[in-house]
């Protein structure tokens, strides 16, 4: 069981719009910065979103982050067939038991 | 372009000790500007954070890890490691290596290595 809830699955077709959901607390999303992973299959996780809503260079602005409250969402437009992988959300949780949590990830498909 | 490559051994016994150790390129573990972390992801499953080092030493371990976890860090070699005592079937994972980033309220992890299999089994 995640500290972080994400919607297991997620799907669009081509050049559509999909959204994931990362749910958490007062704690984690509440209190601290949110940042979003996209893991491609068979390598490792690759950052996506900082700071709620930045990109790391070379991120192209297809991919947005948002936070409102105990809530993040990322945001893909233009979905492309190179965009189907695993998405995380990752935040520091600073309840009794502090640390790094991450959401159990959503596999998004492109239809 | 920072890099970060995992080694150790690809298979363990129950109840003995993981190691692994991460090798940092492109960047100076003792630039003081980054904590450097330990990651695993279960077959199939999500990411779990293990622990992070500053270059001075200190750490902080995921407290469920924390009893079983020893990180530290060699700056002359740019390596830090992992050690995962008493493990069982529950450790098979792979273990990744990342750059951690820590600032006022935000916490992320900029760059990762490809990561490891370690799978334990007599």
């Amino acid at each position: 069981q995640s500290v972080l809830t994400q919607p297991p699955s997620v799907s669009a077709a081509p050049g559509q719009k999909v959204t994931i959901s990362c749910s958490g607390s007062s704690s984690n999303i509440g209190n601290n910065y949110v940042s979003w992973y996209q893991q491609l299959p068979g390598t490792a996780p690759k950052l996506l979103i900082y700071e709620n809503n930045k990109r790391p260079s070379g991120i192209p602005d297809r991919f947005s982050g948002s936070k409102s409250g105990t809530s993040a969402t990322l945001g893909i437009t233009g979905l492309q067939t190179g965009d189907e992988a695993d998405y995380y959300c990752g935040t520091w949780d600073s309840s009794l038991s502090a640390g790094q949590v991450f959401g159990g990830g959503t596999k998004m498909t492109v239809l | 372009q920072v890099q970060l490559q995992e080694s150790g051994p690809g298979l363990v016994k129950p109840s003995q000790t993981l190691s692994l150790t991460c090798t940092v390129s492109g960047g100076s573990i003792s630039s003081g500007a980054y904590y450097w972390s330990w990651i695993r992801q279960h077959p199939g499953k999500g990411l779990e954070w293990i622990g992070y080092i500053y270059y001075s030493g200190s750490t902080y371990y995921n407290p469920s890890l924390k009893s079983r976890v020893t990180i530290s860090v060699d700056t002359s070699k740019n390596q830090f490691s992992l050690k995962l005592s008493s493990v069982t079937a529950a450790d098979t994972a792979v273990y990744y290596c990342a750059r951690m980033v820590i600032n006022l309220g935000s916490w992320y992890f900029d760059y990762w290595g490809q990561g490891t299999l370690v799978t334990v089994s007599s």
